[in-house]
């Protein structure tokens, strides 16, 4: 079945400095979804990306979705103690409405 | 407010007593889904539903039930629970279709079986 791999599986930076998760599907990709999980809290929806070589940007985050379409990045630019969270990327593949969820990056910044 | 309502929290069981946790979404999504969250193995799918009175196995559906009698509730059903069941669960809920709409979470169940 589907997998979707994501590295790295943990990242502790220094507040200020850059952040960067990566996503890959074994499959192509309808589209590919980002969530935000707060310490103790819920998966939130950060954004959909649908589109081959499609890039959006919310802020201080960047998401790209590749060419291919089997895989993904955000990226946030200089960090603060408010982007501490584990996320997650999440694929949709074919005609299955199903998503696939990485395994997620935990985020831990030092201020 | 919109949102996913799952109850209870917090819940503290017996190996083989019966229970449910219940979930309920006031935004009339087609879909709901069940997640268990578990340390190293992220988010793993119990049930899903596109709709009322259709349900599908995920990738962990073993020792689960779901229904879905109604649009809006899609309670998680534990016939005999054991203790490797022990875990973090989230309903999920969202329109199929739209493109860009993602899933909403409840709050999560924490479930402790001893």
């Amino acid at each position: 079945g589907q997998q979707v791999m994501q590295i790295p599986q943990y990242q502790h930076v220094q507040e200020g400095e850059d952040f960067t998760t990566y996503c890959n599907s074994s499959t192509t990709l309808s589209n590919i979804q980002w969530y935000k999980q707060r310490p103790g809290g819920h998966p939130v929806f950060l954004i959909q990306l649908v589109k081959s070589g499609e890039v959006k940007k919310q802020k201080r985050l960047t998401f790209q979705f590749g060419e291919a379409k089997k895989n993904s990045s955000l990226h946030i630019t200089a960090t603060q103690t408010t982007d501490v969270g584990t996320y997650f990327c999440a694929g949709r593949g074919g005609s299955n409405y199903k998503l696939t969820f990485g395994k997620g990056t935990l985020l831990t910044v030092n201020p | 407010e919109a949102q996913v309502t799952q109850n209870p929290r917090y819940l503290i069981t017996v190996t083989g007593k019966k229970l449910t946790v219940t979930c309920s979404q006031n935004m009339n999504h087609e879909y709901m889904s069940w997640y268990r969250q578990d340390p190293g193995l992220g988010l793993r799918q119990i049930y899903y539903s596109m709709n009322v009175e259709v349900t599908d196995k995920g990738d962990v559906p073993e020792g689960y039930k779901v229904s879905r009698k109604e649009k809006r509730n899609f309670p998680l059903i534990l016939e005999s629970p054991s203790p490797n069941q022990t875990s973090l669960y989230f309903c999920a809920s969202s329109l199929i279709g739209g493109e860009s709409y993602g899933y909403t979470f409840g709050s999560g169940t924490r479930l402790t079986v001893v």
